[in-house]
């Protein structure tokens, strides 16, 4: 089965302006998780969806940050306007609907914020 | 927070068994132990996942402490591509989040 697919691979932008990375999961795992690393520190949880709706949001830093996942399939990750804390590694990953099976990741974004 | 302890890194020659310790004495009855590894410039690999029974599986073994409060992941013939950063993490049934720590560094010998 093909794996999670994150886009872009890199992104730079000033800060202030806006980014919108997506994350297409693999068919058929209802779950879908966004996690990022951000410059020397460990990785953390952001959110989770099941379908399209949000089952945990606890991790979001702030109103900066939205994340949508219009039909349940691919979910897109903005953030508007980016800081230059925002800079890092932003991973999702997908799962089918059980906590008993492990996580796919993809290989995640580098963002950059100058 | 859902804590686990490891060494920060350890290294093995290739070819040989490598044996990665945890310890999450803070575990609950219904936590289940996960190992994840990453691969430079990858996202995180799920490796291997257990409850109370050792599990094996095509990557790795685990072998879980019979109080739970320490598991073993047993890479039983390192090779190079096994170099990563090895990250033990137990969440409770009910939890999806996964909590990161800083992981055990391995690095493997030619």
């Amino acid at each position: 089965e093909a794996g999670v697919t994150q886009f872009p691979s890199h992104s730079v932008i000033e800060k202030g302006q806006t980014v919108t990375l997506r994350c297409d999961p693999i068919s058929g795992h209802d779950n879908l998780y966004w996690y990022r690393r951000v410059m020397g520190k460990e990785i953390k949880f952001l959110l989770h969806f099941v379908k399209e709706s949000k089952q945990d949001e606890s991790g979001m830093p702030n109103n900066r940050f939205l994340a949508e996942r219009t039909g349940g399939t691919y979910s897109t990750l903005k953030v508007q306007p980016a800081e230059l804390e925002d800079s890092g590694v932003y991973f999702c990953a997908s799962s089918r609907n059980s906590v008993n099976y492990g996580y796919t990741f993809g290989s995640g974004t580098r963002l950059t914020v100058v | 927070d859902a804590k686990t302890t490891q060494p920060n890194s350890m290294e093995s020659n290739e070819e040989e068994p490598v044996h990665l310790p945890c310890n999450h004495s803070t575990i609950s009855g219904t936590d289940y132990i996960h190992w994840y590894r990453q691969l430079p410039s990858q996202g995180p690999e799920y490796v291997i996942h257990g409850l109370t029974s050792n599990v094996n599986n095509r990557m790795a073994s685990l072998a879980i402490a019979e109080d739970r409060k320490s598991s073993t992941l047993i890479l039983h013939r390192a090779t190079l591509r096994d170099a990563a950063v090895y990250y033990c993490i137990h969440s409770g049934a009910g939890s999806y989040q996964l909590t990161f720590g800083k992981g055990t560094k391995l690095s493997v010998i030619p």
